[in-house]
């Protein structure tokens, strides 16, 4: 079992664009949750989602979308793009959608320009 | 409100001192919290939870009610300590983790 893994590993974008990051969970899991983290900062969490329907939102705004395909594989939308949507994003895995261990993947590095 | 506050960004300590790594929360009720690492190149990992009171490569934790604090303690830091630790907690939902900034762990010889 490789684990949580994501894709791309790196990705650089324009003020403006779009963008989707993908994530597979670690075998066994149901539940997807991703995360934010800025530099020098600790990851903030985005939105967890379970049964392919979206269970909890942290505090970002609609531009940051998410799905959940019935594999419970994962995929993170960002529309327009803003320089400070530049961050590493993690993505975590789990089984059920509460308190059991999570599981990191190794991240997307998303530099927006 | 939930947070976690680690007011050290780096500690810097010689290899066979004794460690102690600071975190502090604000939390309504019983808290249940954690301790991330971060290898250098590596992805974040689970080094130990307070339910579980295990300690888990020489590493403890206590949860302080009173102090409202899960300081993380070994008694004789190793050089592969040195990496990025995060102190978190479970949210009122039991559905994410809120972490702190991190505290980077430096040991040498």
């Amino acid at each position: 079992d490789a684990g949580v893994t994501q894709s791309p590993t790196h990705l650089i974008k324009t003020r403006g664009q779009q963008v989707t990051l993908r994530c597979s969970p670690k075998s066994g899991h149901d539940t997807v949750s991703w995360y934010q983290q800025a530099l020098g900062q600790g990851p903030q969490f985005i939105f967890q989602y379970y049964e392919e329907e979206e269970r909890q939102r942290g505090n970002f705004p609609d531009r940051f979308s998410g799905h959940q395909f019935p594999n419970y594989s994962s995929e993170l939308n960002v529309n327009a793009l803003l320089l400070g949507d530049s961050a590493l994003y993690l993505c975590a895995s789990r089984v059920g959608t509460g308190g059991n261990e999570q599981f990191f993947g190794p991240g997307t590095r998303l530099t927006v320009l | 409100a939930q947070r976690v506050t680690q007011p050290e960004k780096l500690l810097s300590v010689f290899k066979g001192a004794p460690v102690e790594l600071k975190c502090n929360y604000s939390y309504s009720g019983s808290p249940e919290l954690f301790w991330y690492v971060q290898y250098s190149r590596q992805r974040l990992q689970l080094l130990l939870r307070h339910i579980s009171r295990e300690s888990i490569k020489g590493f403890t934790a206590d949860l302080n009610k009173g102090e409202t604090s899960f300081h993380l303690k070994k008694p004789f830091a190793q050089e592969e300590d040195s990496a990025m630790y995060y102190c978190a907690l479970i949210n009122q939902a039991g559905t994410a983790l809120i972490f702190g900034k991190g505290t980077t762990l430096s040991v040498s010889s």
